[in-house]
């Protein structure tokens, strides 16, 4: 059964500082990884977007890493802002019969002064 | 540029009254378009994906249907809301052409609470 795992669950950091959120997936085939951010009551936008070939993607203060062997991605936050509190979602993509996402449940980041 | 409206962006019904969302998508033709259905601390659930006009798939045996008349317009609808219903709906887009590596665009939700 294809899964994604989010970790830690929730997480509150001062701001200015940096944080790294955890997702570990079994999902096969796998064809691509996508973090998205979503704001309360708000839709997810696209962090990043990661292929099996591609260990590292950055998008301003985003960082994303993938290790395709483990099945582990990493999403690093540097210099952490207010605005950056929100919901953080691993998304993996499995491409067969057809593209098919599996969501995780998500890490709540709370950035506070 | 692309561009996807959702509405409305809360609604508050009672059990057993009809449901029609509404989600229309700009400045691109031919979109696989999704609903999606969010609970509370629960990952994102797909309900219907569509690739074309009247095409409609299920994912997941429920209470609600979906349609697609226009090429960029997807609904969602149900003619009797459960409680179970209650959630925060989203409808998406992608590109239908090329890999499976584009991204997916989300509408900014409908908080439904049935009552």
């Amino acid at each position: 059964k294809n899964q994604v795992e989010q970790s830690p669950q929730s997480l509150i950091i001062l701001e200015g500082k940096n944080c790294t959120l955890q997702c570990n997936y079994t999902v096969s085939p796998f064809s691509n990884l996508r973090w998205y951010k979503q704001d309360t009551g708000r839709g997810p936008v696209s962090l990043t977007i990661m292929t099996f070939s591609e260990n590292t993607k950055s998008n301003g203060r985003y960082t994303a890493t993938l290790d395709a062997d483990t099945k582990q991605s990493s999403l690093h936050i540097t210099a952490s802002q207010l605005s950056d509190s929100a919901s953080y979602i691993c998304v993996v993509s499995a491409l067969r019969p057809r593209e098919k996402l599996t969501f995780g449940t998500g890490t709540r980041l709370t950035i506070i002064p | 540029s692309q561009t996807i409206h959702q509405w409305p962006a809360t609604l508050v019904q009672p059990v057993g009254s009809p449901l029609s969302l509404e989600c229309t998508v700009e400045g691109t033709s031919n979109p696989n378009l999704y609903w999606y259905r969010q609970a509370a601390g629960r990952g994102l659930q797909l309900l219907f994906y569509s690739v074309g006009i009247g095409q409609i798939s299920s994912e997941v045996p429920q209470n609600l249907s979906a349609s697609r008349p226009q090429d960029r317009q997807f609904i969602l609808s149900s003619k009797k809301l459960l409680l179970s219903d209650s959630g925060f709906y989203l409808c998406a887009w992608k590109i239908r052409a090329g890999t499976g590596v584009g991204g997916y665009t989300f509408g900014s939700g409908t908080r439904l609470t049935v009552v």
